[in-house]
Protein backbone atom coordinates (compact mmCIF):
# COMPACT_ATOMS: atom_id res chain seq x y z
CA UNK A 1 0.00 0.00 0.00
CA UNK A 2 1.56 3.52 -1.01
CA UNK A 3 1.84 5.95 1.84
CA UNK A 4 0.90 9.50 1.86
CA UNK A 5 2.57 11.30 -0.78
CA UNK A 6 4.06 15.29 -0.92
CA UNK A 7 5.35 17.06 -3.67
CA UNK A 8 7.69 19.14 -3.51
CA UNK A 9 10.08 17.83 -1.49
CA UNK A 10 11.43 21.45 -1.03
CA UNK A 11 10.04 25.08 -2.34
CA UNK A 12 11.98 28.05 -2.13
CA UNK A 13 9.89 31.43 -3.03
CA UNK A 14 10.07 35.33 -2.86
CA UNK A 15 8.29 37.15 -0.06
CA UNK A 16 5.36 38.02 -2.12
CA UNK A 17 4.87 35.03 -4.41
CA UNK A 18 2.59 32.30 -4.09
CA UNK A 19 3.30 28.55 -3.23
CA UNK A 20 1.22 25.24 -4.40
CA UNK A 21 1.85 22.28 -2.20
CA UNK A 22 0.12 18.94 -3.11
CA UNK A 23 -0.60 15.64 -1.42
CA UNK A 24 -2.01 12.45 -2.62
CA UNK A 25 -3.66 10.43 0.43
CA UNK A 26 -3.23 6.17 1.09
CA UNK A 27 -5.84 4.37 -1.29
CA UNK A 28 -9.48 4.64 0.49
CA UNK A 29 -8.83 7.62 2.95
CA UNK A 30 -11.05 10.18 1.62
CA UNK A 31 -10.14 12.79 4.34
CA UNK A 32 -6.61 14.82 4.21
CA UNK A 33 -5.36 16.71 6.87
CA UNK A 34 -2.98 20.08 6.42
CA UNK A 35 -0.08 21.10 9.35
CA UNK A 36 2.42 23.76 9.14
CA UNK A 37 5.49 22.25 11.38
CA UNK A 38 7.16 25.58 12.32
CA UNK A 39 10.93 25.77 13.83
CA UNK A 40 10.40 25.91 17.46
CA UNK A 41 6.56 26.25 17.27
CA UNK A 42 5.45 22.34 17.24
CA UNK A 43 2.65 21.35 14.94
CA UNK A 44 0.15 23.61 13.95
CA UNK A 45 -3.48 22.68 12.34
CA UNK A 46 -3.84 24.15 9.09
CA UNK A 47 -6.93 22.28 7.15
CA UNK A 48 -9.51 19.59 6.49
CA UNK A 49 -10.20 18.20 3.70
CA UNK A 50 -13.34 15.37 3.42
CA UNK A 51 -14.81 14.25 0.34
CA UNK A 52 -14.20 17.21 -1.88
CA UNK A 53 -15.27 20.24 1.31
CA UNK A 54 -13.56 22.25 3.69
CA UNK A 55 -14.71 21.00 7.15
CA UNK A 56 -12.38 22.97 9.48
CA UNK A 57 -9.42 25.17 9.63
CA UNK A 58 -7.09 26.59 12.45
CA UNK A 59 -6.12 30.00 13.16
CA UNK A 60 -4.27 31.13 9.88
CA UNK A 61 -5.11 33.81 7.64
CA UNK A 62 -6.94 33.56 4.67
CA UNK A 63 -4.17 33.43 2.39
CA UNK A 64 -3.38 29.94 3.31
CA UNK A 65 -6.15 27.74 1.13
CA UNK A 66 -6.39 24.70 -0.57
CA UNK A 67 -9.05 22.67 -2.11
CA UNK A 68 -9.34 18.76 -2.39
CA UNK A 69 -10.17 16.65 -6.10
CA UNK A 70 -12.42 13.84 -6.74
CA UNK A 71 -9.79 11.37 -6.38
CA UNK A 72 -9.09 12.94 -2.64
CA UNK A 73 -5.66 14.59 -3.43
CA UNK A 74 -5.24 17.79 -1.78
CA UNK A 75 -3.28 21.28 -2.55
CA UNK A 76 -2.35 23.54 0.11
CA UNK A 77 -2.06 27.43 -1.23
CA UNK A 78 -0.30 29.48 0.14
CA UNK A 79 -0.69 33.60 -1.26
CA UNK A 80 1.30 36.33 -0.52
CA UNK A 81 4.07 34.62 0.93
CA UNK A 82 5.30 36.40 4.30
CA UNK A 83 9.14 34.83 5.34
CA UNK A 84 7.34 33.74 8.66
CA UNK A 85 5.82 31.20 6.47
CA UNK A 86 9.08 29.00 6.09
CA UNK A 87 8.06 26.32 7.31
CA UNK A 88 7.98 21.94 6.98
CA UNK A 89 4.46 21.74 5.80
CA UNK A 90 2.97 18.22 6.58
CA UNK A 91 -0.10 16.56 5.06
CA UNK A 92 -2.10 13.48 6.64
CA UNK A 93 -4.79 11.00 6.28
CA UNK A 94 -6.87 9.20 8.02
CA UNK A 95 -9.25 6.01 8.19
CA UNK A 96 -11.76 5.75 10.76
CA UNK A 97 -12.22 1.88 11.60
CA UNK A 98 -11.95 1.92 15.68
CA UNK A 99 -9.02 -0.63 15.14
CA UNK A 100 -6.44 1.19 13.35
CA UNK A 101 -7.58 4.76 13.82
CA UNK A 102 -4.80 6.97 13.55
CA UNK A 103 -3.36 9.57 11.24
CA UNK A 104 -0.57 8.52 8.14
CA UNK A 105 1.46 11.43 7.35
CA UNK A 106 3.69 12.23 4.74
CA UNK A 107 7.19 13.18 4.27
CA UNK A 108 6.27 17.04 4.07
CA UNK A 109 7.18 19.68 1.87
CA UNK A 110 9.73 22.17 2.92
CA UNK A 111 9.02 25.49 2.02
CA UNK A 112 11.35 28.40 2.46
CA UNK A 113 10.61 31.70 1.52
CA UNK A 114 12.99 34.22 1.15
CA UNK B 1 -8.09 26.10 25.22
CA UNK B 2 -6.69 22.51 24.93
CA UNK B 3 -3.02 22.38 25.18
CA UNK B 4 -0.46 19.19 25.43
CA UNK B 5 3.16 19.68 27.20
CA UNK B 6 6.06 17.94 26.67
CA UNK B 7 8.78 19.31 29.43
CA UNK B 8 11.66 17.35 28.37
CA UNK B 9 13.11 19.59 25.19
CA UNK B 10 16.11 16.57 24.72
CA UNK B 11 16.99 12.77 26.29
CA UNK B 12 19.95 10.87 25.68
CA UNK B 13 20.54 7.18 26.84
CA UNK B 14 22.67 4.03 26.41
CA UNK B 15 21.33 1.67 23.49
CA UNK B 16 19.42 -1.17 25.48
CA UNK B 17 18.48 0.99 28.52
CA UNK B 18 14.65 2.06 29.00
CA UNK B 19 13.76 5.57 28.75
CA UNK B 20 10.27 7.58 29.95
CA UNK B 21 9.50 10.43 28.24
CA UNK B 22 6.72 12.66 29.75
CA UNK B 23 3.22 14.63 28.43
CA UNK B 24 0.86 16.16 30.34
CA UNK B 25 -2.50 17.61 29.03
CA UNK B 26 -5.07 20.06 30.10
CA UNK B 27 -8.72 19.58 28.80
CA UNK B 28 -12.47 19.77 29.86
CA UNK B 29 -13.28 17.00 27.61
CA UNK B 30 -13.79 13.10 28.63
CA UNK B 31 -13.37 11.66 25.23
CA UNK B 32 -10.57 11.70 23.26
CA UNK B 33 -7.59 10.16 22.00
CA UNK B 34 -3.90 10.19 22.68
CA UNK B 35 -1.05 9.35 20.60
CA UNK B 36 2.65 9.11 20.42
CA UNK B 37 4.35 9.87 17.18
CA UNK B 38 8.10 9.58 16.44
CA UNK B 39 9.81 11.58 13.95
CA UNK B 40 12.92 10.99 12.46
CA UNK B 41 15.47 12.93 10.23
CA UNK B 42 13.73 11.95 7.03
CA UNK B 43 10.74 14.33 8.85
CA UNK B 44 8.09 11.74 8.30
CA UNK B 45 5.54 11.45 11.04
CA UNK B 46 4.92 7.71 12.71
CA UNK B 47 2.64 6.76 14.86
CA UNK B 48 4.47 4.92 17.84
CA UNK B 49 0.98 3.83 20.01
CA UNK B 50 -2.47 5.23 20.31
CA UNK B 51 -4.63 5.23 23.88
CA UNK B 52 -8.29 5.42 23.72
CA UNK B 53 -9.20 7.91 27.08
CA UNK B 54 -11.73 5.51 27.67
CA UNK B 55 -9.97 2.66 28.04
CA UNK B 56 -8.47 2.03 31.46
CA UNK B 57 -6.04 -0.56 30.11
CA UNK B 58 -2.42 1.15 29.04
CA UNK B 59 -1.67 0.52 25.73
CA UNK B 60 1.32 -1.56 24.49
CA UNK B 61 3.19 -2.17 21.06
CA UNK B 62 6.35 -4.19 21.38
CA UNK B 63 8.92 -2.59 23.26
CA UNK B 64 6.39 1.24 23.38
CA UNK B 65 3.93 1.23 26.19
CA UNK B 66 2.31 4.07 27.95
CA UNK B 67 1.08 4.73 31.74
CA UNK B 68 -1.80 7.12 31.02
CA UNK B 69 -3.65 8.12 34.25
CA UNK B 70 -6.32 10.37 33.11
CA UNK B 71 -7.18 11.84 36.20
CA UNK B 72 -3.48 13.12 36.24
CA UNK B 73 -4.35 13.84 32.76
CA UNK B 74 -0.88 12.60 32.18
CA UNK B 75 0.43 10.44 29.05
CA UNK B 76 4.14 9.30 29.36
CA UNK B 77 5.86 6.51 27.11
CA UNK B 78 8.16 3.80 27.96
CA UNK B 79 10.61 2.72 25.55
CA UNK B 80 12.25 -0.67 26.64
CA UNK B 81 15.25 -1.96 25.55
CA UNK B 82 16.31 1.09 23.27
CA UNK B 83 17.92 0.68 20.14
CA UNK B 84 19.84 2.96 17.73
CA UNK B 85 16.94 3.23 15.54
CA UNK B 86 14.88 4.84 17.99
CA UNK B 87 16.70 7.79 18.02
CA UNK B 88 14.12 10.64 16.62
CA UNK B 89 11.65 13.35 17.70
CA UNK B 90 9.15 12.35 19.94
CA UNK B 91 5.39 14.26 19.20
CA UNK B 92 2.17 13.68 21.72
CA UNK B 93 -0.89 14.50 20.48
CA UNK B 94 -4.27 14.50 21.64
CA UNK B 95 -7.77 14.85 19.58
CA UNK B 96 -11.26 15.70 21.01
CA UNK B 97 -13.15 12.71 19.68
CA UNK B 98 -15.31 14.14 16.49
CA UNK B 99 -12.90 17.33 16.06
CA UNK B 100 -10.34 15.70 13.33
CA UNK B 101 -7.55 17.67 14.83
CA UNK B 102 -4.78 16.95 16.68
CA UNK B 103 -3.13 19.26 19.31
CA UNK B 104 0.41 18.56 20.05
CA UNK B 105 2.82 18.98 22.11
CA UNK B 106 6.39 20.94 21.18
CA UNK B 107 8.08 17.24 21.09
CA UNK B 108 10.76 15.68 23.07
CA UNK B 109 14.29 14.85 21.31
CA UNK B 110 15.44 11.47 22.31
CA UNK B 111 19.12 10.35 21.16
CA UNK B 112 20.50 6.72 21.44
CA UNK B 113 23.75 6.31 22.45
CA UNK B 114 26.15 3.28 21.27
Amino acid sequence: EAGVTQSPTHLIKTRGQQATLRCSPISGHTSVYWYQQALGLGLQFLLWYDEGEERNRGNFPPRFSGRQFPNYSSELNVNALELEDSALYLCASSRWDAENYGYTFGSGTRLTVV
Amino acid sequence: AQTVTQSQPEMSVQEAETVTLSCTYDTSENNYYLFWYKQPPSRQMILVIRQEAYKQQNATENRFSVNFQKAAKSFSLKISDSQLGDTAMYFCAFEVIGNYQLIWGAGTKLIIKP
